[in-house]
């Protein structure tokens, strides 16, 4: 059973970078058919796709923020980041990790981290 | 890209079946057969309970269902339950993207 436990500021300044880092437990980051992922939430609103990274490192990135977002995997430490660039009011919200294990639906979520800008 | 679109609310009394709708484009919903559907409770993560269409995870109750119609994805709770209340997200593979609805908030009567 995969658990994943996101971590990092949960204040950022306009302007800085965002940085988070999700910890992955119960399973190799390295699974060839795994695609890690994130996905945020505004206050009150819907779910937004913010990008994925395969065990490859291959990555796919929501077209509204690919100028700002890189995900990254360390998989000496079992863990992959985001990090979000030039940051505003708007990219306030719940950050939540994800995982697709090769079914097309993310079926792990970490219990989501609030960031404020 | 724009988001799926759903309906912001349906409702329904306990025993009936409701329908969500989730409608795409040809480049998303009617072009891949890789629609999911999600469940939330306030305050809680997302979980997923359709995935490809139309299959359930282990462990997702057999009241839910969904199918596919062109450029519109469906999912059907039957014999609906008080603790079937929630916001359910749509959300679909596009070539390289992913896409969300924008969520419908389902209220038992």
């Amino acid at each position: 059973q995969l658990q994943l436990q996101e971590s990092g500021p949960r204040l950022v300044r306009p302007s800085e970078t965002l940085s988070l880092t999700c910890s992955v437990s119960g399973g190799s980051i390295s699974r060839s058919t795994y695609y890690w992922g994130w996905v945020r939430q505004p206050p009150g609103k819907g779910l937004e796709w913010i990008g994925n990274i395969y065990y490859s490192g291959s990555t796919y990135y929501n077209p509204s923020l690919k100028s700002r977002v890189t995900i990254s995997v360390d998989t000496s430490k079992n863990q992959f980041s985001l990090r979000l660039n030039s940051v505003t009011a708007a990219d306030t919200a719940v950050y939540y990790c994800v995982v697709d294990t090769g079914g097309y639906g993310f079926d792990y979520w970490g219990q989501g981290s609030l960031v404020t800008v | 890209q724009s988001a799926l679109t759903q309906p912001a609310s349906v409702s329904g009394s306990p025993g009936q079946s409701i329908t969500i709708s989730c409608t795409g484009t040809s480049r998303d919903v009617g072009n891949y057969n890789l629609v999911s559907w999600y469940q939330q409770y306030p305050g809680k993560a997302p979980k997923l309970i359709i995935y490809e269409v139309n299959k359930r995870p282990s462990g997702v109750s057999n009241r839910f269902s969904g199918s596919k119609s062109g450029n519109t994805a469906s999912l059907t709770i039957s014999g609906l339950q008080a603790e079937d209340e929630a916001d359910y997200y749509c959300c679909s593979y596009a070539a390289g993207t992913t896409l969300f609805g924008g969520g419908t908030k389902l209220t038992v009567l």
